[in-house]
């Protein structure tokens, strides 16, 4: 089946840094990659769309300054977390589909910052 | 806005018993998708229904699809230590329209089966 990867799939940051995740798809073309973010024993929210060479749709609430998503090949999609503080910890999870029903989910990226 | 109830939100119960999730929605979806996720990792796909009414078996699992497309469940048998994890259901809609096939997921079952 189609295979998506994250990394890293853990990070420790510093407030006020930048952290960047990165998801791919390994075997198939990605046309849209999903970023979803999950507190602890919650269920898992939509952050944002991101469309191959367009910019990405951020659902509400979600600030699109302060994470900042790329999309520049169809195999690949970035998540920055910028001038990360200790409320941005959480799970970050990403998925991929190529055009049919089913999203590929990644295996996750833990953050933690302090 | 919560779209999709899910219930119970957490069950612990002995190996061998039976147990239903819930999902629940007022809205229709064109489809319903049922996840396990362990800890630390991405959720896994189950299965996918598509058709009101339809009943999927994977073994010891059942997945059922209401009739108007806006509620499921998912009944499993004889539970099992492994089945321990977080079960969620995800309906693809009822807005996204187009090729983005946009998920909405409910809060999740947190199912422990003690041994």
């Amino acid at each position: 089946g189609a295979v998506v990867s994250q990394h890293p799939s853990r990070v420790i940051c510093k407030s006020g840094t930048s952290v960047k995740i990165e998801c791919r798809s390994l075997d198939f073309q990605a046309t849209t990659m999903f970023w979803y973010r999950q507190f602890p024993k919650q269920s898992l929210m939509l952050m944002a769309t991101s469309n191959e060479g367009s910019k990405a749709t951020y659902e509400q609430g979600v600030e699109k300054d302060k994470f900042l998503i790329n999309h520049a090949s169809l195999t690949l999609s970035t998540l920055t977390v910028t001038s990360a503080h200790p409320e941005d910890s959480s799970f970050y999870i990403c998925s991929a589909t190529s055009g049919e029903e089913t999203q590929y989910f990644g295996p996750g990226t833990r953050l933690l910052v302090l | 806005t919560q779209l999709l109830e899910q219930s119970p939100q957490f069950l612990s119960i002995q190996e061998g018993e039976n147990l239903t999730v819930y999902c629940n929605s007022s809205s229709v979806f064109s489809s319903l998708q049922w996840y396990r996720q362990e800890p630390g990792e991405g959720p896994v796909l189950l299965v996918t229904v598509v058709t009101g009414g339809e009943v999927k078996k994977l073994k010891r699992l059942t997945f059922q699809f209401g009739d108007a497309r806006k509620d499921s469940s998912l009944h499993i048998t004889a539970a099992q230590p492994g089945d321990t994890g977080l079960y969620l259901c995800a309906g693809e809609g009822p807005n996204s329209g187009g090729s983005n096939y946009k998920l909405t997921f409910g809060k999740g079952t947190l199912l422990t089966v003690n041994p």
